[in-house]
Parts: structure tokens; C-alpha cells; sequence
């Protein structure tokens, strides 16, 4: 059964810094990765999607890596800004057409 | 291109009553995901459905949730007797069918459930 985790749970930096957020997954075999924001009492944001045979995607000031043999993705921001202030969650999806399993999220504060 | 949409976006009810969420995927997706999302938590899933049909339900508490499809789009979610831990987020979630190059999942806004 797939397993996800988040490192760090919260994070808090000023304004400007660049940060990285963790993902882990327990099983390698994955269709794909999806990182996720989501703000305060709102949906979920697709922000990235990495496909396994990929290594990484970038958008914008976000760039999204995946290691599948050692279960790891991280998610660069760069030049953080405090609209940037929401949590973030990754997702992994099996390569049977399973449903993606979600970790708990990294909740980043960004202060100005 | 319109997102997924869902109603209501908030909904108080007491407990051992029932309540139903409605969702509309985006155009042409054929996956249609729920979601449970618990205050601190991720996203747990409840039901995948490709089409009509479904694919995945084994994390749905039959005894009280159940959910449909009706023509392979719309659907809905119905709780029923509703629990004080039922409170959370429901999320719908849709994307291409499996098997298809970019199977990105896009979600609605949720359903903000609580419970009395």
C-alpha cells in the first residue's frame, strides 16, 4: 500500500528566501506526481505534474524533481513571496490506474 | 475551459440526518474522483469511477456513504445517517482516462461539511 509523507509539516521564512518542500512515497512504482497548493478553505491548485519517466517540470518560480528509485520528490520555490503562503501537498498515482495517494502537506508561511 | 463544479459549498446539518453533494467533472473527463479531507489532513479518497463505473471504493464507509454516476458525468455523493466525524471537506476531482499522456487531476472548490 502506497504511503506518502511530507517534510517539513509547517514552514515559516521571509520574504525573498528559497525554500525546498519534501515528498516521500514507499512504493516506486508510480504512473505520476502531482504537487498541489491549497489555500485556506479552498480546493486543491494543480500546480505541477511530473510523469515517471520524467525528472523534473518547472513553472514559473516552481521546480518540481522526482527521484523514483529512492521514493523522492521536492518542490524548489524561488524568491519566495507571501502570496505564496498556503499548503502544499503532493500526490502520487499507481501505475494500475489507481487513485493518488496524498500526503499530509507542508503548511509554508511567508512572511514580508 | 470550465473547472470542476460542486454544490453546495457549505452545508450544516445534525447528526443521523443524510446530505448529498453534487459534482460536474470538466468536459471529456472520463475519471471522476472523491475525496475526504479531514481538518490537518490530505485528501483521502472515498470513490473513483471511470465512466459509469467504478473503480475504486474500497476506503467507502458503505454502511452510510454511497455515490453515483449518472451517464458517466455528473455525480453525487450522499451521506446517510451523517456522523460528528463525517465533518470535513469533500473534494471531486476529474482527469483523462488512465492510460492517456497527461492525466492531471483538477478539483473542485469542496464541500465544507459539519456535522451537530
Amino acid at each position: 500500500k502506497q504511503e506518502v509523507t511530507q517534510i517539513p509539516a509547517a514552514l515559516s521564512v521571509p520574504e525573498g528566501e528559497n525554500l525546498v518542500l519534501n515528498c516521500s512515497f514507499t512504493d516506486s512504482a508510480i504512473y505520476n506526481l502531482q504537487w498541489f497548493r491549497q489555500d485556506p478553505g479552498k480546493g486543491l491548485t494543480s500546480l505541477l505534474l511530473i510523469q515517471s519517466s520524467q525528472r523534473e517540470q518547472t513553472s514559473g518560480r516552481l521546480n518540481a524533481s522526482l527521484d523514483k528509485s529512492s521514493g523522492r520528490s521536492t518542490l524548489y520555490i524561488a524568491a519566495s513571496q507571501p502570496g505564496d503562503s498556503a499548503t502544499y501537498l503532493c500526490a502520487v498515482r499507481g501505475n494500475y490506474g489507481q487513485n493518488f495517494v496524498f500526503g499530509p502537506g507542508t503548511r509554508l508561511s511567508v512572511l514580508p | 475551459e470550465a473547472g470542476v463544479a460542486q454544490s453546495p459549498r457549505y452545508k450544516i446539518i445534525e447528526k443521523r440526518q443524510s446530505v448529498a453533494f453534487w459534482c460536474n467533472p470538466i468536459s471529456g473527463h472520463a475519471t471522476l474522483y472523491w475525496y475526504q479531507q479531514i481538518l490537518g489532513q490530505g485528501p483521502k479518497l472515498l470513490i473513483q469511477f471511470q465512466n459509469n463505473g467504478v473503480v475504486d471504493d474500497s476506503q467507502l464507509p458503505k454502511d452510510r456513504f454511497s455515490a453515483e454516476r449518472l451517464k458517466g458525468v455528473d455525480s453525487t455523493l450522499k451521506i446517510q445517517p451523517a456522523k460528528l466525524e463525517d465533518s470535513a471537506v469533500y473534494l471531486c476531482a476529474s482527469s483523462l482516462e488512465f492510460g492517456q499522456m497527461n492525466t492531471e487531476a483538477f478539483f473542485g472548490q469542496g464541500t465544507r461539511l459539519t456535522v451537530v
